[in-house]
């Protein structure tokens, strides 16, 4: 069982165009984020939500809506996608406490046409 | 807010030679240092780690040191061999945000 999943794993769409992309993770872990990897491989976070609850929010624009319905789930939804958001979106997750270790789902590589 | 450089972006070896990366970070309340690898395609995954109240760690062919007075770390690979070549990234955690920040990542590429 993958522990991390996200989808899709592709995106491909218009400008204009609102997306959404799933999370989930099985590790039981209290805490979920989403990366940004763009295309010089910077990886920079975006969201961080502990137990359902929004902890960090990144200098992002407010077309990117995290959601967590639960511990287990972070999904972003992104409105008015434009040019610029084509990048690889990473999901990740990690347990409280000591061991930070991150956990990242496989990405999403979103294109924006 | 932390700031994570790392250098070189790019580094080639030869196979069975030694590879170093290095990295300093701004936060000095920063206690938690990983390194993640990224091969072609593939998600980040982390290699190993290190704590403030550490200096060194090492696990068989990989090395971590860090130097709190300087703010300094560094990930050391011995003998590398062709699957080593991947992108790799350092990391600070710590401070008031403790939020992780990703150096911008080496390109390793180990010629057979």
């Amino acid at each position: 069982d993958t522990a991390v999943s996200q989808t899709p794993k592709y995106l491909v769409t218009q400008m204009g165009n609102d997306k959404s992309i799933k999370c989930e993770q099985n590790l039981g872990h209290d805490t979920m984020y989403w990366y940004k990897q763009d295309s010089k491989k910077f990886l920079k976070i975006m969201f961080s939500y502990n137990n359902k609850e929004l902890i960090i929010n990144e200098t992002v624009p407010n077309r990117f809506s995290p959601k967590s319905p639960d511990k287990a789930h972070l999904n972003l939804h992104i409105n008015s996608l434009e040019l610029g958001d084509s990048a690889v979106y990473f999901c990740a997750s990690s347990p409280i406490g000591e061991n930070e270790k991150l956990f990242f789902g496989s990405g999403t590589q979103l294109s924006v046409l | 807010g932390e700031n994570v450089e790392q250098h070189p972006s790019t580094l080639s070896v030869q196979e069975g030679d030694s590879a170093v990366i290095k990295c300093t970070y701004s936060d000095s309340a920063s206690n938690y240092f990983p390194w993640y690898k990224q091969e072609l395609g593939k998600r980040p995954q982390l290699i190993i780690d290190i704590r403030s109240n550490v200096g060194e760690k090492k696990d068989q062919r990989i090395a971590v040191t860090l130097n709190k007075t300087t703010k300094h770390f560094s990930l050391h690979i011995t003998e590398t061999q062709p699957e080593d070549s991947a992108v790799y990234f350092c990391a600070a955690r710590g401070g008031a945000t403790n939020k992780l920040i990703f150096g911008t990542g080496t390109l390793l590429a180990v010629q057979p």
